[in-house]
């Protein structure tokens, strides 16, 4: 059974640097064709795509967002930790992990529940 | 980074209607084109992949078509608990993207 965790503070300051935690488990981020996503979602607002992280450590981020994301992983303690500099107000947002298979394409199958983070002093 | 447009923002529809929503790439993405139901308070859910395969769980009343830039996800009888937003995302880029979201309400 394939799960999903976020975990992180719910409240930062602007400024500050976020540091988000997935916690995963039912798949290993070292199989070949697995990958581990991140996307947001503002209140009320579309689902947007933030960074991915590949078995093969291969990182991707979004365009308008990269100078500030880092992805990482621990294979060994089925976690990938996103981290974003520099929270602004507008990053308040529910922030989902998701799995990512290669197959046809890519596609998120399985997500967390998200972790709603909002910025505020 | 390619934009992924949908149409329309929302609809309102009753049970057992046919309802088809529309997402369009600013480029040609192939086949490369996802669909995800999101309920208020939930993840979103993976309905389709790859413009028109079903994914495991999901029912049969939700099909994909589609290639190039124009993609439709049609429901063939609408279903109360249908209701929700739906989201296009491409993946033919390595930079995914996702469409603005369809909100189909209850009519």
């Amino acid at each position: 059974q394939v799960t999903l965790r976020e975990s992180g503070p719910a409240l930062v300051k602007p400024t500050q640097t976020l540091t988000l935690t997935c916690t995963f488990s039912g798949f290993s981020l070292s199989t070949s064709g697995m990958c581990v996503g991140w996307i947001r979602q503002p209140p009320g607002k579309a689902l947007e795509w933030l960074a991915r992280i590949d078995w093969d450590d291969d990182e991707y981020y979004s365009t308008s967002l990269q100078t500030r994301l880092t992805i990482s992983k621990d294979t060994s303690k089925n976690q990938v930790v996103l981290t974003m500099t520099n929270m602004d107000p507008v990053d308040t947002a529910t922030y989902f992990c998701a799995r990512l298979v290669s197959g046809r394409g890519y596609y998120f199958d399985y997500w967390g529940q998200g972790s709603l983070v909002t910025v505020s002093s | 980074d390619i934009q992924m447009t949908q149409s329309p923002s929302s609809l309102s529809a009753s049970v057992g209607d046919r309802v088809t929503i529309t997402c369009r790439a600013s480029q040609n993405i192939n086949i490369y084109l996802n669909w995800y139901q999101q309920k208020p308070g939930q993840a979103p859910k993976l309905l389709i992949y790859a413009a028109s395969s079903l994914q495991s769980g999901a029912p049969s009343r939700f099909s994909g078509s589609g290639s190039g830039t124009e993609f439709t996800l049609t429901i063939s009888s609408l279903q109360p608990e249908d209701f929700a937003i739906y989201y296009c995302q491409q993946s033919y880029s390595t930079l995914f993207t996702f469409g603005g979201g369809t909100k189909v309400e209850i009519k």
